[in-house]
């Protein structure tokens, strides 16, 4: 089974309005964690935020924050106010927590967002 | 405070020679991932190296690829006699050495490698 899933087509967004974009995962680990990423079309990859599967509150940075449904093994990014710079590719990835600590992070395979003006 | 360093930013290769792609982690860092990336793909774990160390190398094709971390100077992802399918964008990351599972991992900007 995926680890991580992104089946979203390529997602438009009208600038300043909110997007929401889906991921879920598969673990049987009882403590993991979880990331987004965003690759720009220079290629980059960018960290915007983490959610730890031990985290009472949904993690939050500045516009980005991640509705974390636990018992659905949900973890969608939330941007608003969104800005044409927000257009690239966002992924997301998790770390379990019996592969140990500085352990390798397993991607989704992404979804391309556009920003439209 | 420099990023991950990755060199060449692109490199061009006929099949059968070889690829050496070079990272450097971050100031601090002694833990380097190596990720390959395909066009419209998400990342795919290759490597996971510490100083002199290869921890994890569970999704590293067993032929032709090789990585190293040596104690002094950058990690190298090296791929002998390349073929058309080795073409991807290359990514190292770094993270330090304290990091938890909740460390996250620093990008570098990758190498995109093009098999002639």
């Amino acid at each position: 089974a995926q680890k991580i899933t992104q089946t979203q087509p390529g997602m438009f967004v009208q600038e300043k309005e909110a997007v929401t974009l889906d991921c879920t995962y598969d673990t049987s680990d009882q403590s993991y964690g979880l990331f987004w990423y965003k690759q720009p079309s220079s290629g980059e990859m960018i960290f915007l935020i983490y959610q730890g599967s031990y985290d009472e509150q949904n993690a939050t940075e500045g516009r980005y924050s991640l509705n974390f449904q636990k018992a659905r093994k949900s973890a969608n990014l939330v941007i608003s106010a969104s800005q044409l710079g927000d257009s690239a590719m966002y992924f997301c990835a998790m770390r379990e927590d019996h592969t140990g600590a500085n352990s390798k992070l397993t991607f989704g395979k992404g979804i391309t967002l556009s920003v439209r003006p | 405070n420099a990023g991950v360093m990755q060199n060449p930013r692109h490199l061009v290769r006929r099949r059968g020679q070889e690829a050496r792609l070079r990272c450097s982690p971050m100031k601090g860092h002694s833990h380097v991932y190596w990720y390959r990336q395909l066009p419209e793909e998400g990342l795919k774990f290759m490597v996971y190296l510490q100083k002199e160390n290869i921890i994890d190398e569970s999704g590293m094709p067993k032929e032709r690829f090789s990585a190293e971390f040596p104690k002094e100077g950058p990690s190298i992802l090296r791929i002998q006699q390349v073929v058309r399918g080795d073409s991807a964008a290359y990514f190292c990351a770094s993270s330090p050495s304290s990091a938890g599972t909740n460390e996250k991992l620093f990008f570098g900007s990758g190498t995109q490698l093009s098999v002639l």
